[in-house]
């Protein structure tokens, strides 16, 4: 199991609610990534960061958006949550302190769903 | 742009028999990774094999191996002896080496179920 933690897993919102999706990572890596995931669907990229103080977005837009302050912590803002922002959030990571497997396989943690109501 | 296509939405097996689940891949690049990933329902997604596109020969973990076929763009799992266990949704993933935040493109995902 790789290092790489997400809270809540679970959380029920109102409308208009803001919420930020707490991820940590104690691997040391560099790069850490936002997905997200309808049931039993594919995962879209949505943020990413290379370190501190680098944060891009990705391939699928969100209104989402994110901070980088310290290497272990990638947390995820949703100011004002609307009923479209339920899905499910997959926090990632990789870097190259991971020996193991020299193309810098992606960890994930097990993941935040979020519904609003 | 990669992309990864999984050409089967559903799969299923009887316990202890032997699965393959597909996948093809579209790249101009010549160097690269693939993966495929394991997500139990609610669960993490789970590292389940890897491959380096330079290596010719096809990587085994347990009972996981892939049938990568280079010119077919191809990277196709097989599963042997399916355990209960195995029971999940399976991804397919790609990733250049070069690019902006080295990220993995995903498949649409295979469900595997397992009969006992």
């Amino acid at each position: 199991e790789a290092d790489i933690y997400q809270t809540p897993r679970y959380l029920v919102i109102g409308t208009g609610k803001k919420i930020t999706l707490e991820c940590s990572q104690t691997m040391g890596h560099d790069k850490m990534y936002w997905y997200q995931q309808d049931p039993g669907m594919e995962l879209h990229l949505i943020h990413y960061s290379y370190g501190v103080n680098s944060t891009e977005k990705g391939d699928l837009s969100s209104e989402s958006t994110v901070s980088r302050i310290r290497t272990e912590h990638f947390p995820l803002t949703l100011e004002s949550a609307r009923p479209s922002h339920t899905s499910q959030y997959l926090c990632a990571s990789s870097g190259g302190q991971d020996l193991a497997f020299s193309g810098n396989t992606i960890y994930f943690g097990e993941g935040s769903w979020l519904t609003v109501v | 742009a990669q992309t990864v296509t999984q050409s089967q939405p559903e799969m299923s097996v009887q316990e202890a028999e032997t699965v393959t689940l597909s996948c093809t891949y579209d790249t101009s690049e010549s160097d690269y990774y693939l993966f495929w990933y394991k997500q139990p329902p609610s669960r993490q997604m789970i590292l389940v094999i890897r491959q380096e596109a330079y290596k010719q020969q096809n990587a085994t973990e347990n009972r996981f191996s892939v049938n990568f076929q280079k010119a077919a763009k191809s990277f196709s799992l097989k599963i042997s002896d399916s355990q209960l266990g195995d029971a999940a949704m399976y991804f397919c993933a790609y990733r250049s080496p070069w690019g902006a935040g080295n990220m993995l493109t995903f498949g649409g995902g295979t469900r595997l179920m397992v009969k006992p």
